[in-house]
């Protein structure tokens, strides 16, 4: 059973700071890293899929690392807005299939 | 563009039922995927349909079962409700031959189960 865990499972920050969520998985049969960001009542939303070690991906204020060797992912917000407030899952790609983490809950405070 | 549609949003189901939910994929996709949400967890898998098959299953009961149909649409099944399967479901779409990518996930359906 592959084993996803993302922490923290929650965060309460203020608009304007930065901060960072950790997903970490089995490196064994890695293929590819996504990660969805998911507002309440509305569907996942496709952020980032990285495959390489090493990659790192960036979309506006957030970006991502991927390190396949050790088996983890770290996810930044740089100056956080009240907007980034959601559920960021992380989800391996192995054996055909999504195996999701529990997800880190973002609070933003204006 | 259409993305992924899921009906209904909502249910209330009394235990011992059967429900049907169902999906239709964003254009140009060929695979379903559906995923159940507990409360407090993660998406966890169902099962994955391709070709009108079911190509791969996570650890549900066989009460769980689903359909894909030619235009590539798909329904999931469950019979004899719990009380623990309230969830929400969710569904995805993707391209086989993009396996590992472009994932695109419908808004779900909510189940309570009375």
């Amino acid at each position: 059973i592959l084993n996803v865990e993302q922490s923290p499972q929650s965060l309460h920050v203020q608009e304007g700071d930065s901060t960072n969520f950790t997903c970490s998985f089995p490196s064994s049969n890695f293929y590819a890293l996504h990660w969805y960001r998911w507002e309440t009542a509305k569907s996942p939303e496709a952020l980032f899929v990285m495959t390489l070690n090493g990659d790192e991906k960036k979309k506006g204020r957030i970006s991502a690392t991927l390190n396949t060797k050790e088996g983890y992912s770290y996810l930044y917000i740089k100056g956080s807005q009240p907007e980034d407030s959601a559920t960021y899952l992380c989800a391996p790609f192995n054996t055909d299939k999504l195996i999701f983490g529990t997800g880190t809950r973002l609070q933003v405070f204006p | 563009d259409a993305g992924v549609t899921q009906s209904p949003t909502h249910l209330i189901k009394t235990r011992g039922q059967q429900v049907t939910l169902r999906c239709s994929p964003k254009s140009g996709h060929d695979t379903v995927s559906w995923y159940q949400q507990a409360l407090g967890q993660g998406p966890q898998f169902i099962f994955q349909y391709y070709e009108e098959e079911e190509r791969q299953r996570g650890n549900f009961p066989d009460r769980f079962s689903g359909h894909q149909f030619p235009n590539y649409s798909s329904e999931l099944n469950v019979n004899a409700l719990l009380l623990g399967d309230s969830a929400l479901y969710l569904c995805a779409s993707s391209l086989a031959i993009q396996a590992g990518y472009g994932y695109t996930f419908g808004s779900g359906t909510r189940l309570t189960v009375v």
